[in-house]
């Protein structure tokens, strides 16, 4: 699977949209870009996934480049229950549930 | 549904004593995978089934680990003998196999391990 780059921390202001950049610039075409997100103490927890076309649903959007080399996770309106890891991961779906490689990911931090 | 579960929530042992986790999946799920998570080396995937069936171990450790799937409903991690460098929290996940496919795990709260 590709590897991915992620900033190590970020922070953001309660209710302004956070925007949470990934690097994945060795990506094949026939791999998918997820998003977790882990907070304190708990499991991680799907977000969203996407291939080429932006998407979006009720907890973020999903904006990748024309060459899918990078991509962007947006929060939105961001409250202190965002405050988590966000894991970036490139993974294949074409050949059933593939293993997931969680890196290291970015410490997003919500300010009041 | 209650979701992921598993248990114990937390486990305190000595050193050379034997450990098992314990993971019921979501019913209907097909996939089930072991994950460990410390400081150091992050949240590693250790081994994972497909209906009953371990596909891919290459993430165990060593020969002190072992996990069995029995059915569909129950899965068990086991560490025999366990060493201090075992602490870590364990999570359980799993994921339903459908079309389109989605890479949707679904992960437990975990349990917390301390080796003494």
């Amino acid at each position: 699977d590709a590897k991915t780059t992620q900033p190590p921390s970020m922070d953001c202001a309660e209710g302004r949209a956070a925007n949470l950049p990934c690097n994945h610039s060795t990506i094949s075409g026939n791999e998918y870009v997820y998003w977790y997100r882990q907070i304190h103490s708990q499991g991680p927890q799907y977000i969203i996934h996407g291939l080429k076309n932006n998407e979006t649903n009720e907890m973020a959007s999903l904006i990748i480049t024309e060459d899918r080399k990078s991509s962007t996770l947006i929060l939105p309106h961001a409250t202190l229950r965002d405050t988590a890891v966000y894991y970036c991961i490139v993974s294949r779906t074409n050949f059933g549930n593939e293993k997931l490689t969680f890196g290291t990911g970015t410490r997003l931090t919500i300010i009041p | 549904d209650a979701g992921v579960i598993q248990s114990p929530r937390h486990e305190v042992t000595e050193m050379g004593q034997e450990v098992t986790l314990r993971c019921k999946p979501i019913s209907g799920h097909d996939y089930l995978f072991w994950y460990r998570q410390t400081m150091m080396r992050g949240l590693e995937l250790l081994i994972y089934f497909n209906n009953n069936v371990p596909i891919d171990d290459s993430g165990m450790p060593e020969d002190r680990f072992s996990a069995k799937m029995p059915n569909a409903s129950f899965s068990t991690l086991k560490i025999q003998p366990s060493e201090p460098r075992d602490s870590a929290v364990y999570f359980c996940a799993s994921s339903l196999d459908r079309v389109p496919r989605v890479n949707e795990q679904f992960f437990g709260p975990g349990t917390r391990l301390t080796v003494l």
